[in-house]
């Protein structure tokens, strides 16, 4: 089955303890995509790959860091992380940048 | 910079109604997509518009793209339970791709 998997689903950590949310898709998707969900500010992008060791910012950067060693994975890390980056995240695919994507089924973050 | 803008942000209908939600961007869009997310799940992909005026259907679903290709709408026909859920708009400008805020729809039985 076409997917794109996250883990963990759910993660509450405490402030400044560094934290890795995996993704992986399994369609040779060239375009990879990180995106947090907080009420009333819709789907933000935090970073996205257009291709393996192509990684670049999106809106909402700061605090976060990626890597793509490798076509299928995506990982989303944060080295300190902080309690106003609590929030809904969902990783993302695409063939292309313009393509429909496809999510991941979310990972809930709470840092207290 | 470019700017989707989403209304209205809440709809409330009884099942049965007709809904629709409006996408409407500061700069001319080479494209536009549709999601709808469930209460709890994720976003999921429906359709993606092109062309000026371009038109799409999907059961009862109607897409819209608009001729100045700055709007976009997606309208709903006698809506039932398991419509209910978050629609986002996602539109390309000039190589930069933006959400909607979306609109979250309830349908009371």
């Amino acid at each position: 089955e076409a997917q794109v998997t996250q883990n963990p689903r759910y993660l509450i950590t405490v402030t400044g303890k560094k934290l890795t949310v995996t993704c992986s898709q399994n369609m040779n998707h060239e375009y990879m995509s990180w995106y947090r969900q907080d009420p009333g500010l819709g789907l933000r992008q935090i970073y996205y790959s257009m291709n393996v060791e192509v990684t670049d910012k999106g809106d909402v950067p700061e605090g976060y860091k990626v890597s793509r060693k490798e076509k299928r994975n995506f990982p989303l890390i944060l080295e300190s992380p902080s309690p106003n980056q609590t929030s809904l995240y969902f990783c993302a695919s695409s063939l292309s940048r313009a393509g429909g994507y496809t999510f991941g089924s979310g990972t809930r973050l709470t840092v207290v | 910079g470019q700017q989707v803008m989403q209304i209205p942000q809440y709809q409330h209908v009884q099942e049965g109604e007709d809904f629709t939600t409006y996408c409407n961007s500061s700069t001319t869009l080479s494209n536009i997509q549709w999601y709808k997310q469930r209460p709890g799940g994720h976003p999921v992909f429906l359709i993606q518009l092109v062309k000026s005026g371009e038109v799409k259907k999907q059961k009862r679903l109607t897409f819209q793209f608009g001729e100045a290709k700055k709007n976009s709408s997606l309208h709903i026909t006698a809506t039932q339970t398991t419509d209910v859920g978050t629609y986002f708009c996602r539109g390309t400008s000039y190589g930069k791709l933006t959400f909607g805020q979306g609109t979250i729809l309830t349908v009371h039985p």
